[in-house]
C-alpha cells in the first residue's frame, strides 16, 4: 500500500498569509492526488484533483503543484474560513486509496 | 443539486450488526461509483469500500473484509453498506461519497453529513 505523509501535523498562521502543506507519498503517484478541506463537524470538501485541478466553485487562492512523490497545497492569502483541516489523498495505486493523517490549519 | 443522505448508523454491541444506507439524488446515480469512508473520533479519513457503477468492480480496506459487505440499488438511487461482527475500533462516522467523473476509486467529489457508527458493550 502506498503511504502518504503530510506536513506539518498543524500550523498557526493568521489571515492574509500564505500557506503551504505538504504531503509525500512511499512512491510515485503520478499526479493521482487529491486536497480536501475539513471543517469540524463537517464533511471533506474535495479541492484539487490530479494534484493542480481546481474543483469547481473553490477559490482561486487554493493551488496544487508537484511530481513523483513530492505535492504541496498552496493557500495564497488566508481567509478566515480556511481554517480547517486538510488532507491528501492518492488514487494512483488501488485499492487502498490512502490518506494522508491531516493538517489542522489554526488562527495564530 | 447533488445530495448524498446517510442513514442506519446508532450504537452497537461488538459482534452485532448495522446496515448503512445513502440516498442520493441530483445526479445520474447508476453512472457513478460510489465510495464509503470513515472517520474515527479525533482521527483522519480512512477509506472502507467502493463499488462500480454496475457493481462488477467492488473492493474493501483489509480490516474489514469478510465482515463488511457493499451494494447498490440503482433504480431506487440508494447504496448500502452491510457490517456485522463489528468491532470496537469500527467506531467513526460513516461518509458515502461519489467517485468523480464516473470513474472508479479515484478523488471523492460530493460526500453525505455522515452516520455515526458506535460499537460499544
Amino acid at each position: 500500500d502506498i503511504q502518504m505523509t503530510q506536513s506539518p501535523s498543524s500550523l498557526s498562521a493568521s489571515v492574509g498569509d500564505r500557506v503551504t502543506i505538504t504531503c509525500r507519498a512511499s512512491q510515485g503517484i503520478s499526479n493521482s492526488l487529491a486536497w480536501y478541506q475539513q471543517k469540524p463537524g463537517k464533511a471533506p470538501k474535495l479541492l484539487l484533483y490530479a494534484a493542480s485541478n481546481l474543483e469547481s466553485g473553490v477559490p482561486s487562492r487554493f493551488s496544487g503543484s508537484g511530481s513523483g512523490t513530492d505535492y504541496t497545497l498552496t493557500i495564497s492569502s488566508l481567509q478566515p474560513e480556511d481554517f480547517a483541516t486538510y488532507y491528501c489523498q492518492q488514487y494512483y495505486s488501488t485499492p487502498p486509496a490512502t490518506f494522508g493523517q491531516g493538517t489542522k490549519v489554526e488562527i495564530k | 443539486e447533488v445530495q448524498l443522505v446517510e442513514s442506519g448508523g446508532g450504537l452497537v454491541k461488538p459482534g452485532g450488526s448495522l446496515r448503512l444506507s445513502c440516498e442520493a439524488s441530483g445526479f445520474s446515480f447508476s453512472t457513478y461509483s460510489m465510495s464509503w469512508v470513515r472517520q474515527a473520533p479525533g482521527k483522519g479519513l480512512e477509506w472502507v469500500s467502493s463499488i462500480s457503477s454496475m457493481s462488477n468492480y467492488i473492493h474493501f480496506t483489509d480490516s474489514v473484509k469478510g465482515r463488511f459487505t457493499i451494494s447498490r440499488d440503482n433504480a431506487k438511487n440508494s447504496l448500502h453498506l452491510q457490517m456485522n461482527s463489528l468491532r470496537v475500533e469500527d467506531t467513526a462516522v460513516y461518509y458515502c461519497a461519489r467517485d468523480r467523473g464516473e470513474q472508479y476509486l479515484v478523488s471523492l467529489d460530493y460526500w453525505g453529513q455522515g452516520t455515526l457508527v458506535t460499537v460499544s458493550s
